[in-house]
């Protein structure tokens, strides 16, 4: 089955530094994939459309230039997290649908990275 | 998107069948019911789709009402590996859009 790769699993950063977190597709082409936010207790929030070859698409509240995505390859999107700060500190998770799949919009989940910023 | 009301937990004893609900009253014709499930510190896990008829896999069954306003999640025999939150979603027929999740159901096994 499809499988999605994140790198980092955790990270902990000092406050004001970058982080940068990968999201893979193994083993099919992604020409767009998504990333969600997830605070203790919470539910998945999506954070913005990660699009092949073009910009991203940010929901309303989330910071473009704090979050930066770049979708460079069919198979791979970043998110890098700029001058993080304590507040940033959540589990970012990427999504990503099989282009061969069915018309059934069924989405395949990294494993989530932790970001701490201290 | 169509919303989905799921109850907030449920408990379960382990090797016993679980039921879990979802409600989808204001469902449209071409909704596809999903479900995943995010076992802790892990990303969502694909379980299963339906649109009109029951639907069986190796993880679950999914039992959709005649009127597709609800549906039911159906783990046979549950194990303390399925403690999850379960979520029950709607995507539109051929929609490339991303999923969004509602608050779902926490599924606690007791041994």
């Amino acid at each position: 089955g499809a499988v999605v790769s994140q790198h980092p699993s955790w990270v902990i950063c000092k406050s004001g530094t970058s982080v940068k977190i990968e999201c893979r597709s193994l083993d099919f082409q992604a020409t767009t994939m998504f990333w969600y936010r997830q605070f203790p207790k919470q539910s998945l929030m999506l954070m913005a459309t990660s699009n092949e070859g073009s910009k991203a698409t940010y929901e309303q509240g989330v910071e473009k230039d704090k979050f930066l995505i770049n979708h460079a390859s069919l198979t791979l999107s970043t998110l890098t997290v700029t001058s993080a700060h304590p507040e940033d500190s959540s589990f970012y998770i990427c999504s990503a649908r099989d282009q061969g799949g069915s018309g059934a919009n069924v989405l395949t989940f990294g494993a989530g990275s932790r970001l701490t910023v201290l | 998107d169509a919303k989905t009301t799921q109850p907030n937990s449920m408990e379960s004893n382990e090797e016993e069948p679980v039921h879990l609900p979802c409600n989808h009253s204001t469902i449209s014709g071409t909704d596809y019911i999903h479900w995943y499930r995010q076992l802790p510190s892990q990303g969502p896990e694909y379980v299963i789709h339906g649109l009109t008829s029951n639907v069986n896999n190796r993880m679950a069954s999914l039992a959709i009402a005649e009127d597709r306003k609800s549906s039911t999640l159906i783990l046979h025999r549950a194990t303390l590996r399925d403690a999850a939150v379960y979520y029950c979603i709607l995507t539109r027929l051929g929609s490339a859009r991303q999923l969004t999740f509602g608050s779902g159901t926490q599924l606690t096994v007791l041994p």
